[in-house]
C-alpha cells in the first residue's frame, strides 16, 4: 500500500510570495488533514477534511492560507503571501473515514518551508 | 485552556531497559487518545491507540496505560532499542489533535 505523498519535499521563497503544497492521501481514506510542525514542536492541525468537505479549519490563518480538496482526494495548501514565521514543515495526513473504530492517522514525509 | 501535554521533554534510558513516557490532558471529554513517534527528517508514525473505555492496552513492545480520574497516560516500552530512539508524542481526538511538544527519547547504547 502505498503512503501518503507529499510534494516539494523542500521549497525555499521569500517573504511576501506565495507557495504551495500538493499532498495525494492513501487511496480509500476519505479524511485528510494538514498540519504545520514548527522546529521543536508537534504538529499543530490547520485544517480537516471529509472527503471535499472541511470538517475543521478553526486554527488555519485564513488571511493567507488557504486550502481545498475538490475532488476528495488531492489536496493543495497554499500560502499567500508567506512571513517568516510561516517557516516549518508541512504535514499531510490522511485516515479512514470518521465513524470507524480508529482516527489513526497516516503522515506523508512533510514539506519544509523555508522563508528568508 | 485545554490541553494534551508531556512532563519531560527529555528521556535518555540504557538500551535494554524499559521506558515510560508521560502525558497529561486537562479535557474530560476526551475519549481517544494515539501515541505517535517521529524520527529525525519524518512523519509522526502511528504506535498505537486507546479509547476511554479502556485502563491498558498492549501492542508490540508497547504498552499505553491511561488513568481517567487523574487525567493521564503513558506509553511504555519494553526492551528498549536504539531504534526507538525519537521524539514521541500523545494525541487526542478532542483536542483537534494538539499534539504538544513531545519527549525526546534518546536511548543509550
Amino acid at each position: 500500500e502505498a503512503g501518503v505523498a507529499q510534494s516539494p519535499r523542500y521549497k525555499i521563497i521569500e517573504k511576501r510570495q506565495s507557495v504551495a503544497f500538493w499532498c495525494n492521501p492513501i487511496s480509500g481514506h476519505a479524511t485528510l488533514y494538514w498540519y504545520q510542525q514548527i522546529l521543536g514542536q508537534g504538529p499543530k492541525l490547520l485544517i480537516q477534511f471529509q472527503n471535499n468537505g472541511v470538517v475543521d479549519d478553526s486554527q488555519l490563518p485564513k488571511d493567507r492560507f488557504s486550502a481545498e480538496r475538490l475532488k476528495g482526494v488531492d489536496s493543495t495548501l497554499k500560502i499567500q503571501p508567506a512571513k517568516l514565521e510561516d517557516s516549518a514543515v508541512y504535514l499531510c495526513a490522511s485516515s479512514k473515514a470518521r465513524g470507524t473504530l480508529s482516527y489513526e492517522q497516516y503522515f506523508g514525509p512533510g514539506t519544509r518551508l523555508t522563508v528568508t | 485552556g485545554e490541553s494534551v501535554g508531556l512532563h519531560l521533554p527529555t528521556l535518555s534510558v540504557q538500551e535494554g531497559d524499559n521506558s515510560i513516557i508521560n502525558c497529561a490532558y486537562s479535557n474530560s471529554a476526551s475519549d481517544y487518545f494515539i501515541w505517535y513517534k517521529q524520527e529525525s527528517g519524518k512523519g509522526p508514525q502511528f504506535i498505537i491507540d486507546i479509547r476511554s473505555n479502556m485502563d491498558k492496552r498492549q501492542g508490540q513492545r508497547v504498552t499505553v496505560l491511561l488513568n481517567k480520574t487523574v487525567k493521564h497516560l503513558s506509553l511504555q516500552i519494553a526492551a528498549t532499542q536504539p531504534g526507538d530512539s525519537a521524539v514521541y508524542f500523545c494525541a487526542d481526538n478532542f483536542n483537534k489533535f494538539y499534539f504538544g511538544s513531545g519527549t525526546k527519547l534518546n536511548v543509550k547504547p
